[in-house]
């Protein structure tokens, strides 16, 4: 099975920063992959998909990139309410594998 | 508006069985492929099972393979997940979506607000 994993397990960066997370897959997804946030006691919510296609009412500061087994979820100005852990998701065949998380805190 | 509402969470013994539903409303069920997530407490997610909207494809992960079931009722937008076999290590909440285009090369982007499901003596 793929495994995907991402890095840095957690960060901190301040309000404004330029915030990236990678994800990176063990074999070739070509461009099947997912971008979710979850903020505390709350569901996960779909950030981007295709690799770099944003979703529906996302803030345009999220963008995402990479083909075959590197990608990068790119926060262009950190908010306030970016605090959450994220996760990546490949979804070119199943299973249907996350990665372990990134925990975005404020510095 | 999509709406997901998971039900049938509860305490179950090692071993025993359970039965999650998952009612939909705000769009045509039938045109999508579902999907179950898990969350354990404190933990990452993790994808469990897949099913395609007349039920005639389903994919599992391997860890549950031979102990859960997926399945789907159109005529009454629901799909469900029957456990059984449980183990502590399926003590997690569990979340129903639908994936966000009605293919199967698509992620889920609509999530219920899930339901816990504990397995503990």
């Amino acid at each position: 099975d793929i495994q995907m994993t991402q890095s840095p397990s957690s960060l901190s960066a301040s309000v404004g920063d330029k915030v990236t997370i990678t994800c990176r897959a063990s074999q070739g997804i070509r461009n099947y992959l997912a971008w979710y946030q979850q903020k505390p006691g709350k569901v996960p919510r779909l950030l981007i998909y295709g690799a770099s296609t944003l979703q529906s009412g996302v803030p345009s500061r999220f963008s995402g990139s990479g083909s075959g087994t590197d990608f990068t979820l790119t926060i262009s100005c950190l908010q306030p309410e970016d605090v959450a852990t994220y996760y990546c998701q490949k979804y070119s065949s199943a299973p249907r594998t996350f990665g372990q998380g990134t925990k975005v805190e404020i510095k | 508006e999509v709406q997901l509402v998971e039900s049938g969470g509860g305490l179950v013994q090692p071993g025993g069985s359970l039965r999650l539903s998952c009612v939909a409303s705000g769009f045509t069920f039938s045109s999508y492929w579902m999907t179950w997530v898990r969350q354990a407490p404190g933990k990452g997610l993790e994808w469990v099972a897949n099913i395609k909207q007349d039920g005639s494809e389903k994919y599992y992960v391997d860890s549950v393979k031979g102990r859960f079931t997926i399945s789907r009722d159109n005529a009454k937008n629901s799909m469900y997940l029957q456990m059984n076999s449980l183990r502590a290590e399926d003590t997690a909440v569990y979340y129903c979506a639908r994936f966000v285009g009605d293919k199967w090369d698509y992620p889920p982007g609509y999530w219920g607000q899930g339901t816990l499901v504990t397995v503990s003596s």
